[in-house]
């Protein structure tokens, strides 16, 4: 079946650090794929979205490229926030699918 | 925006009391979910609904239950509450395609004794 795999975490940066999250997914079809993140205390918001293969997601300074090729869909800032310490998720959802399906999540702490 | 609201954020209940979680959403949204959070495990859906009375069940659906008797409100029903329910829950809202983002409200950390 469909599936979502990130990273482990916790991941621990320092202000400023470059930062990347990866996620690969297997899936029948052509999914939409989704990063969300949730703020401690929190629901989760979506961050960034990209539907077909090769578009680029873009949020708050958070990037992620569709590639078709290695099916993955790996979250990236250039330079993180202590604001940004959150958990991130990274979801797909197909045409042929109403729900979403969930990584386990990645936490990230940012330290100043 | 959209708003999911979520009735309660923090409860505590007894084993084998019958716990009701309420969800309520402002944007007209045809689909409404539940899930359960919990440390290791990421989100594991227990229903969904399509519509007004339609429900499908998700991954995790035992020992829960649901109700949806108009479109803004999605109740999950615990028909009798054990320890191993303990969890955060979290209810969300979509348009009806799959590809639309869904909406989350900030959750229920539901603890039972």
């Amino acid at each position: 079946g469909d599936s979502v795999t990130q990273m482990e975490g916790p991941v621990t940066l320092s202000e400023e650090a470059f930062l990347t999250i990866n996620c690969t997914y297997t899936a029948t079809g052509y999914p939409s794929l989704f990063w969300y993140v949730q703020y401690p205390g929190e629901g989760l918001q979506l961050l960034l979205k990209a539907t077909k293969a090769d578009d680029k997601g873009s949020n708050k300074g958070f990037e992620a490229t569709y590639r078709k090729e290695t099916t993955s869909f790996h979250l990236e800032k250039g330079s993180v926030q202590v604001s940004d310490s959150a958990v991130y998720f990274c979801a797909l959802s197909t045409l042929g699918g109403t729900a979403l399906i969930f990584g386990k999540g990645t936490t990230l702490s940012v330290s100043s | 925006d959209v708003k999911v609201t979520q009735s309660s954020r923090y409860l505590v209940k007894r084993t084998g009391e019958k716990v009701f979680l309420e969800c309520v959403q402002d944007m007209d949204h045809e689909n409404m979910f539940w899930y359960r959070q919990d440390p290791g495990l990421g989100l594991r859906l227990i229903y969904f609904s399509y519509d007004v009375k339609m429900k499908e069940k998700g991954d995790i659906p035992e020992g829960y239950s649901v109700s949806r008797e108009k479109k803004e409100r999605f109740s999950l029903i615990l028909e009798s509450a054990s320890t191993n329910q303990t969890s955060m829950y979290l209810c969300a809202s979509s348009l009806p395609r799959g590809v639309q983002p869904q909406h989350f409200g900030d959750g229920t950390r539901l603890s039972i004794l």
